[in-house]
């Protein structure tokens, strides 16, 4: 069974900084990786999505990708109050019948800014 | 505009009984997907199905029961066996063959069982 681990936090950031979160997995022919946002009592929503090595931008978010070392990461520049939420990394099960098997969350990291 | 429609979204619940979650979505997706949240913890697969009249067990499906009847429409019951019923429930979807995995999700339904 896959594994993603993710450091609960509470992680702190003061607003402006940049924001640092980290995601390891366990399936070493995982191929394709997500972050979601979770504010509380809401449902996941997805911000970024990485399938190959490297680093990938979209306006103040990089989601970096490591599959030598089974390792995602995202960062949040100039963080703001509303980025504060549960951040959830997230691999795909497989793939089978032509579809995706589903994903395997990890637990979330709690990221909180302060103004 | 499209989406998925999760109801009802709060339900209680006496022990004993089944109660079923309604998911509906109009984005023509072929896969569906039911999940578990507990509090402080990730997302926990119940069952999914990725074509009409099929669907597959997921990690935690011992109490629950999922039909496809419709493309557009996947019911999750939560039955009495199921002994710890109260969680956050959430409904999801993606294209088939789509080769990201990527999930949609509703709004939610969050069971308490009294």
């Amino acid at each position: 069974q896959k594994e993603v681990e993710q450091n609960s936090g509470p992680l702190s950031v003061p607003e402006g900084a940049i924001a640092s979160l980290n995601c390891t997995y366990s399936d070493r022919g995982s191929q394709s990786f997500f972050w979601y946002r979770q504010y509380s009592g809401k449902s996941p929503e997805l911000i970024m999505s990485i399938y190959s090595n490297g680093d990938k931008e979209d306006g103040r978010f990089t989601a970096q990708l490591n599959k030598a070392s089974q390792y995602v990461s995202l960062l949040i520049r100039d963080s703001q109050p509303s980025d504060s939420a549960t951040y959830l990394c997230a691999v795909v099960n497989g793939y089978s019948g032509g579809g995706a098997d589903g994903l395997t969350f990890g637990k979330g990291t709690h990221l909180i800014i302060q103004p | 505009d499209g989406g998925i429609t999760q109801s009802p979204k709060y339900l209680f619940r006496k022990e004993g009984q089944n109660v079923t979650l309604s998911c509906e979505q109009n984005l023509n997706h072929d896969a569906m997907y039911w999940y578990r949240q507990d509090p402080g913890q990730g997302l926990r697969l119940i069952y999914y199905s990725q074509i009409v009249n099929d669907f597959q067990k997921g990690d935690i499906a011992e109490g629950y029961s999922v039909s496809r009847e419709k493309k557009e429409s996947f019911p999750l019951t939560v039955t009495s066996a199921q002994k710890n019923p109260t969680a956050f429930y959430l409904c999801a979807s993606n294209a088939e063959l789509a080769d990201t995995g990527e999930l949609f999700f509703g709004e939610g339904s969050r069971l308490t069982v009294l």
